[in-house]
Protein backbone atom coordinates (compact mmCIF):
# COMPACT_ATOMS: atom_id res chain seq x y z
CA UNK A 1 0.00 0.00 0.00
CA UNK A 2 1.03 3.55 -0.70
CA UNK A 3 1.96 5.42 2.39
CA UNK A 4 1.86 9.20 2.51
CA UNK A 5 2.80 10.35 6.17
CA UNK A 6 2.95 14.51 7.04
CA UNK A 7 4.76 15.55 9.87
CA UNK A 8 2.07 16.70 12.19
CA UNK A 9 -1.76 16.59 12.53
CA UNK A 10 -2.40 19.89 14.21
CA UNK A 11 0.51 22.91 14.70
CA UNK A 12 -0.83 25.80 16.11
CA UNK A 13 2.24 28.68 15.56
CA UNK A 14 2.39 32.56 15.95
CA UNK A 15 2.17 35.13 12.67
CA UNK A 16 5.43 35.98 11.90
CA UNK A 17 7.08 32.55 12.36
CA UNK A 18 8.53 30.28 10.11
CA UNK A 19 6.61 27.27 9.47
CA UNK A 20 8.21 23.89 8.29
CA UNK A 21 5.83 21.31 6.64
CA UNK A 22 7.32 17.96 6.14
CA UNK A 23 5.89 15.13 3.39
CA UNK A 24 6.91 11.69 3.05
CA UNK A 25 6.04 9.42 0.28
CA UNK A 26 7.22 5.40 0.32
CA UNK A 27 6.06 4.14 -3.57
CA UNK A 28 9.28 5.85 -5.21
CA UNK A 29 6.21 8.37 -6.88
CA UNK A 30 8.44 10.88 -9.07
CA UNK A 31 5.51 13.38 -8.07
CA UNK A 32 4.39 15.10 -5.10
CA UNK A 33 1.79 18.12 -4.62
CA UNK A 34 0.70 20.28 -1.72
CA UNK A 35 -2.47 22.03 -1.57
CA UNK A 36 -4.23 23.99 1.28
CA UNK A 37 -8.16 23.15 1.82
CA UNK A 38 -10.61 25.69 2.70
CA UNK A 39 -14.47 25.58 3.48
CA UNK A 40 -16.17 26.96 0.13
CA UNK A 41 -13.06 26.91 -1.88
CA UNK A 42 -12.15 23.77 -2.23
CA UNK A 43 -8.65 22.20 -2.98
CA UNK A 44 -5.99 24.66 -4.39
CA UNK A 45 -2.72 23.86 -5.40
CA UNK A 46 0.40 25.57 -4.10
CA UNK A 47 3.07 23.76 -5.51
CA UNK A 48 4.21 20.73 -7.72
CA UNK A 49 6.78 18.81 -7.90
CA UNK A 50 7.83 16.19 -10.73
CA UNK A 51 11.58 15.67 -9.73
CA UNK A 52 13.95 16.41 -7.43
CA UNK A 53 15.21 19.79 -6.83
CA UNK A 54 12.14 20.28 -9.73
CA UNK A 55 8.86 22.50 -8.87
CA UNK A 56 6.79 24.41 -10.15
CA UNK A 57 4.22 26.88 -9.10
CA UNK A 58 0.82 25.77 -8.50
CA UNK A 59 -2.53 28.32 -8.08
CA UNK A 60 -1.53 29.77 -5.22
CA UNK A 61 2.81 30.12 -4.63
CA UNK A 62 2.31 33.78 -2.58
CA UNK A 63 3.80 33.37 1.28
CA UNK A 64 5.07 29.79 0.71
CA UNK A 65 8.56 28.15 -0.95
CA UNK A 66 9.09 24.29 -1.03
CA UNK A 67 11.80 22.02 -0.82
CA UNK A 68 12.50 18.53 -2.51
CA UNK A 69 16.21 17.48 -1.57
CA UNK A 70 14.99 13.81 -1.97
CA UNK A 71 12.67 11.66 -3.93
CA UNK A 72 10.51 10.97 -1.17
CA UNK A 73 10.45 14.08 0.71
CA UNK A 74 8.34 17.35 -0.29
CA UNK A 75 8.89 19.96 2.18
CA UNK A 76 6.21 23.21 2.34
CA UNK A 77 7.89 26.66 3.79
CA UNK A 78 5.98 28.89 5.12
CA UNK A 79 8.64 31.93 5.15
CA UNK A 80 6.98 34.36 7.40
CA UNK A 81 3.48 32.98 8.73
CA UNK A 82 0.28 34.89 8.11
CA UNK A 83 -3.04 34.55 9.95
CA UNK A 84 -4.57 33.83 6.60
CA UNK A 85 -2.43 30.89 6.32
CA UNK A 86 -4.69 28.78 8.41
CA UNK A 87 -5.99 26.02 6.89
CA UNK A 88 -5.49 22.06 6.13
CA UNK A 89 -2.82 21.49 4.33
CA UNK A 90 -2.69 18.60 2.38
CA UNK A 91 0.45 16.54 0.50
CA UNK A 92 -0.19 14.02 -2.29
CA UNK A 93 1.94 11.79 -4.61
CA UNK A 94 1.93 10.40 -7.84
CA UNK A 95 3.46 8.06 -10.33
CA UNK A 96 4.59 9.54 -13.99
CA UNK A 97 1.91 9.28 -15.87
CA UNK A 98 -0.37 7.99 -13.45
CA UNK A 99 -3.78 9.47 -12.90
CA UNK A 100 -3.93 9.09 -8.80
CA UNK A 101 -2.88 11.18 -6.39
CA UNK A 102 -2.45 9.54 -3.31
CA UNK A 103 -2.89 11.60 -0.20
CA UNK A 104 -1.81 12.08 3.08
CA UNK A 105 -3.85 12.67 6.31
CA UNK A 106 -3.35 16.46 6.32
CA UNK A 107 -1.80 18.56 9.22
CA UNK A 108 -4.43 21.55 10.70
CA UNK A 109 -2.18 24.75 10.57
CA UNK A 110 -3.28 27.35 12.72
CA UNK A 111 -1.78 30.49 12.81
CA UNK A 112 -2.58 32.67 15.69
CA UNK B 1 -16.10 30.14 -16.11
CA UNK B 2 -14.43 27.52 -13.64
CA UNK B 3 -12.60 24.03 -15.65
CA UNK B 4 -14.66 21.82 -13.22
CA UNK B 5 -17.54 22.95 -10.88
CA UNK B 6 -18.88 21.05 -8.55
CA UNK B 7 -22.04 21.86 -6.19
CA UNK B 8 -20.93 22.30 -2.72
CA UNK B 9 -24.02 21.32 -0.82
CA UNK B 10 -24.55 20.33 1.71
CA UNK B 11 -26.50 17.33 0.73
CA UNK B 12 -28.88 15.39 3.51
CA UNK B 13 -30.74 12.16 2.69
CA UNK B 14 -32.79 9.50 4.57
CA UNK B 15 -30.53 5.84 5.04
CA UNK B 16 -31.37 4.05 2.11
CA UNK B 17 -31.57 6.60 -0.69
CA UNK B 18 -30.47 6.89 -3.57
CA UNK B 19 -27.54 9.94 -3.82
CA UNK B 20 -27.07 11.61 -7.58
CA UNK B 21 -23.85 13.79 -7.08
CA UNK B 22 -22.34 15.46 -10.76
CA UNK B 23 -19.59 17.87 -11.99
CA UNK B 24 -19.39 19.59 -14.86
CA UNK B 25 -16.43 20.56 -16.72
CA UNK B 26 -15.00 22.94 -19.21
CA UNK B 27 -11.91 20.88 -20.95
CA UNK B 28 -12.76 18.54 -23.73
CA UNK B 29 -8.72 17.47 -23.57
CA UNK B 30 -9.48 15.74 -20.05
CA UNK B 31 -9.52 11.69 -19.91
CA UNK B 32 -9.29 10.34 -16.64
CA UNK B 33 -12.37 11.57 -14.52
CA UNK B 34 -12.28 10.78 -10.96
CA UNK B 35 -13.90 10.61 -7.81
CA UNK B 36 -12.31 11.00 -4.42
CA UNK B 37 -13.74 10.84 -0.66
CA UNK B 38 -12.77 12.23 1.95
CA UNK B 39 -13.80 11.58 5.46
CA UNK B 40 -13.60 14.54 8.24
CA UNK B 41 -10.31 14.71 9.18
CA UNK B 42 -8.56 12.80 6.66
CA UNK B 43 -7.20 12.92 3.72
CA UNK B 44 -8.89 12.41 0.82
CA UNK B 45 -9.06 9.09 -0.93
CA UNK B 46 -9.41 7.80 -4.58
CA UNK B 47 -13.10 5.94 -4.73
CA UNK B 48 -13.50 5.34 -8.62
CA UNK B 49 -11.92 6.73 -11.86
CA UNK B 50 -13.02 6.68 -15.43
CA UNK B 51 -10.95 6.57 -18.76
CA UNK B 52 -12.73 8.80 -21.10
CA UNK B 53 -16.75 8.04 -21.81
CA UNK B 54 -19.13 5.72 -20.26
CA UNK B 55 -20.14 3.88 -17.22
CA UNK B 56 -18.39 2.00 -14.50
CA UNK B 57 -19.99 0.10 -11.30
CA UNK B 58 -18.30 -1.00 -8.13
CA UNK B 59 -21.04 -2.20 -5.31
CA UNK B 60 -23.28 0.38 -4.93
CA UNK B 61 -21.22 3.48 -6.70
CA UNK B 62 -21.90 3.87 -10.57
CA UNK B 63 -19.96 6.43 -11.88
CA UNK B 64 -21.18 7.81 -15.40
CA UNK B 65 -19.18 10.34 -17.97
CA UNK B 66 -21.47 11.81 -20.60
CA UNK B 67 -18.17 13.89 -22.73
CA UNK B 68 -20.68 15.13 -25.14
CA UNK B 69 -22.53 17.37 -22.23
CA UNK B 70 -19.04 17.40 -20.06
CA UNK B 71 -20.84 15.84 -17.36
CA UNK B 72 -19.76 13.26 -14.70
CA UNK B 73 -21.93 11.90 -12.33
CA UNK B 74 -21.97 9.36 -8.91
CA UNK B 75 -24.52 7.54 -7.77
CA UNK B 76 -25.00 5.70 -3.97
CA UNK B 77 -27.93 2.99 -4.29
CA UNK B 78 -29.14 2.05 -0.66
CA UNK B 79 -26.98 4.86 0.97
CA UNK B 80 -25.56 4.28 4.37
CA UNK B 81 -24.38 6.60 7.37
CA UNK B 82 -20.88 5.18 7.02
CA UNK B 83 -20.98 6.96 3.43
CA UNK B 84 -21.22 10.26 4.95
CA UNK B 85 -18.16 12.21 3.68
CA UNK B 86 -17.05 14.96 1.28
CA UNK B 87 -16.67 13.61 -2.62
CA UNK B 88 -14.94 15.56 -4.82
CA UNK B 89 -14.40 15.28 -8.37
CA UNK B 90 -11.50 15.05 -10.09
CA UNK B 91 -10.40 15.23 -13.68
CA UNK B 92 -6.89 15.21 -15.88
CA UNK B 93 -6.14 15.20 -19.19
CA UNK B 94 -3.93 12.07 -20.96
CA UNK B 95 -0.58 12.79 -21.41
CA UNK B 96 0.37 16.90 -20.51
CA UNK B 97 -0.08 18.14 -17.09
CA UNK B 98 0.63 15.78 -14.22
CA UNK B 99 -1.93 18.19 -12.19
CA UNK B 100 -5.64 16.99 -11.41
CA UNK B 101 -7.93 19.55 -11.54
CA UNK B 102 -10.55 19.01 -8.55
CA UNK B 103 -14.10 20.62 -7.76
CA UNK B 104 -14.47 21.81 -4.81
CA UNK B 105 -16.70 18.53 -3.44
CA UNK B 106 -20.20 17.86 -2.12
CA UNK B 107 -20.35 17.15 1.71
CA UNK B 108 -23.11 14.05 1.74
CA UNK B 109 -24.82 13.36 5.29
CA UNK B 110 -26.86 10.20 5.15
CA UNK B 111 -28.99 10.40 8.24
CA UNK B 112 -29.90 6.82 10.30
Amino acid sequence: DVKVTQSSRYLVKRTGEKVFLECVQDMDHENMFWYRQDPGLGLRLIYFSYDVKMKEKGDIPEGYSVSREKKERFSLILESASTNQTSMYLCASSPTGGFQQYFGPGTRLTVT
Amino acid sequence: QKEVEQDPGPLSVPEGAIVSLNCTYSNSAFQYFMWYRQYSRKGPELLMYTYSSGNKEDGRFTAQVDKSSKYISLFIRDSQPSDSATYLCAMRTQGGSEKLVFGKGTKLTVNP
